[in-house]
């Protein structure tokens, strides 16, 4: 149980482009869902909180604007990267615990999104 | 502020055990866990501990001391496969995951 899917694992596009990423919890509903990008060699850094309803909630440095997060029910939440440049080349990472199940609950990560923009 | 130390890299030897460490120091605290993390791929579950003691599942064990801020993974009987990052993180009081760096375990024959 607990199955996150992602979608899609690889992205290879040109500066400028826009790319949307899914995240499905497959099996459970998510109330909140957690985005996280990782660049080569480096630990998960936490980008945005990604809640039902409502807006994200976007860690400190991170451009609402850019990465923009949208969460219209308990099981998807998607991620577009505007305007995507090199730069914004990493692995992207979502991650969900099913809604109501107390603080012991792990999140479950989905497999990723590897994007490179060119 | 809230931190998360673990060692950055260790080495083990195959059939061996070895014991990674995590202390920290968080605004509160909901629970500690530990996830596997290959190269390339996602962090997958290993274990969660919110009381003090040691936690057993097969052939890897989580301890904790919440007096001490302290934590272990231990793996035991090692194999190849379980070259890969080990990644410590603590639930704070607001419930948010506060992530270590990571500790990458590389098995040697």
């Amino acid at each position: 149980g607990a199955v996150v899917s992602q979608h899609p694992s690889w992205v290879i596009c040109k500066s400028g482009t826009s790319v949307k990423i899914e995240c499905r919890s497959l099996d459970f509903q998510a109330t909140t869902m957690f985005w996280y990008r990782q660049f080569p060699k480096q630990s998960l850094m936490l980008m945005a909180t990604s809640n039902e309803g409502s807006k994200a909630t976007y860690e400190q440095g991170v451009e609402k604007d850019k990465f923009l997060i949208n969460h219209a029910s308990l099981t998807l939440s998607t991620l577009t990267v505007t305007s995507a440049h090199p730069e914004d080349s990493s692995f992207y990472i979502c991650s969900a615990s099913p809604a109501g199940g107390g603080g012991n609950q792990p999140q479950h990560f989905g497999d990723g999104t590897r994007l490179s923009i060119l | 502020g809230q931190n998360i130390d673990q060692p950055t890299e260790m080495t083990a030897t195959e059939g061996a055990i070895v014991q990674i460490n995590c202390t920290y120091q968080t605004s509160g605290f909901n629970g500690l866990f530990w996830y596997q993390q290959h190269a390339g791929e996602a962090p997958t579950f290993l274990s969660y501990n919110v009381l003090d003691g040691l936690e057993e599942k097969g052939r890897f064990s989580s301890f904790l001391s919440r007096s001490k801020g302290y934590s272990y993974l231990l793996l035991k009987e090692l194999q190849m496969k379980d070259s890969a990052s080990y990644l410590c993180a603590v639930k704070d009081s607001n419930y948010q995951l506060i992530w270590g760096a990571g500790t990458k375990l590389i098995i040697k024959p």
